[in-house]
């Protein structure tokens, strides 16, 4: 049980180049979020999915996109890297509210992104 | 979405002192979450409160879902509860600003 997973670890950019963060995980949870966190700041929502073929915009969505094509797998789109997208970004997954009432959210190791 | 303010926003303790932290929420907050942040980024869970009280060696936690709030106990500090403390509410998960705890030996 690997729990939340998160590919690639590292990654450096340059302006304008557009890569996918991917976050897998093992537990069958529904829902599924992406988060970037700054020096010094806390964690702030980018988008998050509440199920397969679902997703919602969180409080920064601006210069990303995201799939949930499968359950398992949540993907993070930068289709034109910014230097104001340098973040450590963490993926977490929860069971979801119908599922039983321990409802407690599970973060990846995060993926540290520079844009140069 | 709701609004999540934390404080104080930063601590210092001496190791062995006991602290309080607080999680105040805008509106009504359900899946109410304590999570600390170490050194390293490593974000781990210490507990799934949506209301009640909840004990774990050293910390406990109390939510008052009712008046929107909650509270997380640290008590006899030791130098590895350094780190940032978030708590974090609703479907949508969003977090508080943090509270960053520095104990000293």
């Amino acid at each position: 049980n690997a729990g939340v997973t998160q590919t690639p670890k590292f990654r450096v950019l340059k302006t304008g180049q557009s890569m996918t963060l991917l976050c897998a995980q093992d537990m069958n949870h529904e829902y599924m979020y992406w988060y970037r966190q700054d020096p010094g700041m806390g964690l702030r929502l980018i988008h998050y999915s509440v199920g397969e073929g679902t997703t919602a915009k969180g409080e920064v969505p601006d210069g990303y996109n995201v799939s949930r094509l499968k359950k398992q797998n949540f993907l993070l789109g930068l289709e034109s890297a910014a230097p104001s997208q340098t973040s450590v970004y963490f993926c977490a997954s929860r069971r979801g509210q119908r599922l039983g009432p321990t409802n407690e959210q599970f973060f990846g190791p995060g993926t540290r992104l520079t844009v140069l | 979405g709701i609004q999540v303010e934390q404080s104080p926003p930063d601590l210092i303790l001496q190791e062995g002192a006991n602290s309080t932290l607080r999680c105040n929420f805008s509106d009504s907050v359900n899946n109410l979450q304590w999570f600390h942040q170490n050194p390293w980024g490593q974000l781990i869970n210490l507990f799934y409160i949506p209301s009640g009280t909840k004990q774990n060696g050293r910390l406990s936690a109390t939510t008052v879902a009712t008046e929107r709030y909650s509270l997380l106990y640290i008590s006899s500090s030791q130098t590895t509860d350094s780190g940032v403390y978030f708590c974090a509410g609703n479907n949508d998960m969003r977090f508080g600003a943090g509270t960053r705890l520095t104990v000293k030996p």
